[in-house]
């Protein structure tokens, strides 16, 4: 069993819609909690970043922990075109150590 | 402020060949590490660098293994070459306090034939 499970998808929604994604993790002991998105060929951008268990939003991204279900979602709201990508969550015991990965979330946007 | 780069973008290589990739860190960062990203996986951590030590390695052979220098930049080499290496190979710079977190360069994708 994989440290991290994320559903690869791919997942396609129409513009407009709110888009949830989620993983869920075995390690107890993982306190950090990150999404990061990649476009191809490219290296992930680091969207949100959470210590603990709550939520934190940044414009039209939520990310929400639940340490208790170990379980992380990211919710986009009147998703874009250009939020086609893929999703990686990642997560840690320390912030600045070694990130765990689930598989990304394949992500198309139609106009 | 100059992001994390890596050179080169792009390689190719032969089975049993050796291979050193390149990664200069954020300004102000003293910590690296690197990753592997298989087509269609997440990346998979292989070490990290603070302050010219190695500090922590993942589950790869001894064959993969790196350097960093005083300025922080750093060096992964990998010897003797399988095509199971051929990934896009990801560093990451940090400032090494347990509340940061890691920006990833470009990335350099190495094919092995």
């Amino acid at each position: 069993q994989k440290e991290v499970e994320q559903d690869p998808g791919p997942l396609s929604v129409p513009e407009g819609a709110i888009v949830s994604l989620n993983c869920t993790y075995s390690n107890s002991a993982f306190q950090y909690f990150m999404w990061y998105r990649q476009y191809s060929r490219k290296g992930p951008e680091l969207l949100m970043y959470t210590y603990s268990s709550g939520n934190k939003e940044d414009g039209r991204f939520t990310a929400q922990v639940d340490k208790s279900s170990k379980y992380i979602s990211l919710f986009i709201r009147d998703s874009q075109p250009s939020d086609s990508a893929t999703y990686l969550c990642a997560m840690s015991e320390s912030g600045a150590q070694k990130l765990v990965f689930g598989q990304g979330t394949r992500l198309t946007i139609n106009p | 402020e100059t992001g994390v780069t890596q050179s080169p973008t792009h390689l190719i290589k032969t089975r049993g060949q050796q291979v050193t990739l390149r990664c200069s860190s954020q300004s102000g960062h003293n910590t690296v590490s690197w990753y592997q990203q298989a087509l269609g996986q997440g990346p998979q951590f292989i070490f990290q660098y603070y302050r010219e030590e190695e500090n922590g390695r993942g589950n790869f052979p001894p064959r993969f293994s790196g350097l960093q220098f005083p300025n922080y930049s750093s060096e992964l080499n990998v010897n003797a070459l399988e095509l199971d290496d051929s990934a896009l190979y990801l560093c990451a710079s940090s400032g090494g306090q347990p509340t940061d977190t890691q920006y990833f360069g470009p990335g350099t994708r190495l094919t092995v034939l």
